[in-house]
């Protein structure tokens, strides 16, 4: 059972297109972060988000903390064909020393 | 270029063999993991080192064995490995291990060691 769920599994877009990028859970999450990876290469943090119902953004991605902090958002305006990679959220408990993967959202950013 | 250096990129070992990855930050950082990611998925966590100390072990087979010989070098040990280990080798580095205040320590990660076991 993963306790991160991301949705969509596989996204396929045109360059210039905007899409959202899920990360849900029925556990409270201290602090969550995002990543990117791209093909051939380790994952490379974006973000982190601690407050809830925090927004955070970062050129053309923007970053949302549920207010409950059991789910975040990621949002990209006008893909390119660079943001084509593995976004991975990644949460953290209080209870636990533990990083917690979600199952991961392949982009495919077509010129 | 990452910060987080992983030896070799590629490796192919027979199910007989003995090697080791390696892995050097020189970030300060104090905590240091391995984790293992099959195609398409995320990365699972396998070890987490923390001062030096094995502070998390994920019931990892004993197949693969770490070792940290300092602050700077973490190696993964790899004896009798099975067709099914096959997969990319992550290693990271944070500055502290777990959550500090308000939010966990990001993680750094290396390019990875593409392991094929024949």
């Amino acid at each position: 059972t993963q306790l991160l769920e991301q949705s969509p599994q596989f996204l396929s877009i045109q360059e210039g297109e905007n899409l959202t990028v899920y990360c849900n859970s029925s556990s409270v999450f201290s602090s969550l972060q995002w990543y990117r990876q791209e093909p051939g290469e380790g994952p490379v943090l974006l973000v982190t988000v601690v407050t809830g119902g925090e927004v955070k953004k970062l050129k053309r991605l923007t970053f949302q903390f549920g207010d409950a902090r059991k789910d975040s958002s990621l949002h990209i305006t006008a893909a390119q064909t660079g943001d084509t990679g593995l976004y991975l959220c990644a949460g953290a408990r209080d209870s636990s020393y533990k990083l917690i993967f979600g199952s991961g959202t392949r982009l495919l950013v077509r010129p | 270029d990452t910060e987080v250096t992983q030896t070799p990129k590629h490796l192919v070992m027979g199910m007989t063999n003995k090697k080791s990855l390696k892995c050097e930050q020189h970030m300060g950082h104090r905590a240091m993991y391995w984790y293992k990611q099959k195609a398409k998925k995320p990365p699972e966590l396998m070890f987490v080192y923390s001062y030096e100390k094995l502070s998390i072990n994920e019931s990892v087979p004993s197949r693969f064995s770490p070792e940290c010989p300092n602050s700077s070098l973490l190696n993964l040990h790899l004896h009798a490995l099975q067709p099914e280990d096959s997969a990319l080798y992550l290693c990271a580095s944070s500055p502290r291990q777990g959550a500090g205040v308000g939010s966990h320590s990001p993680l750094h990660f290396g390019n990875g060691t593409r392991l094929t076991v024949t």
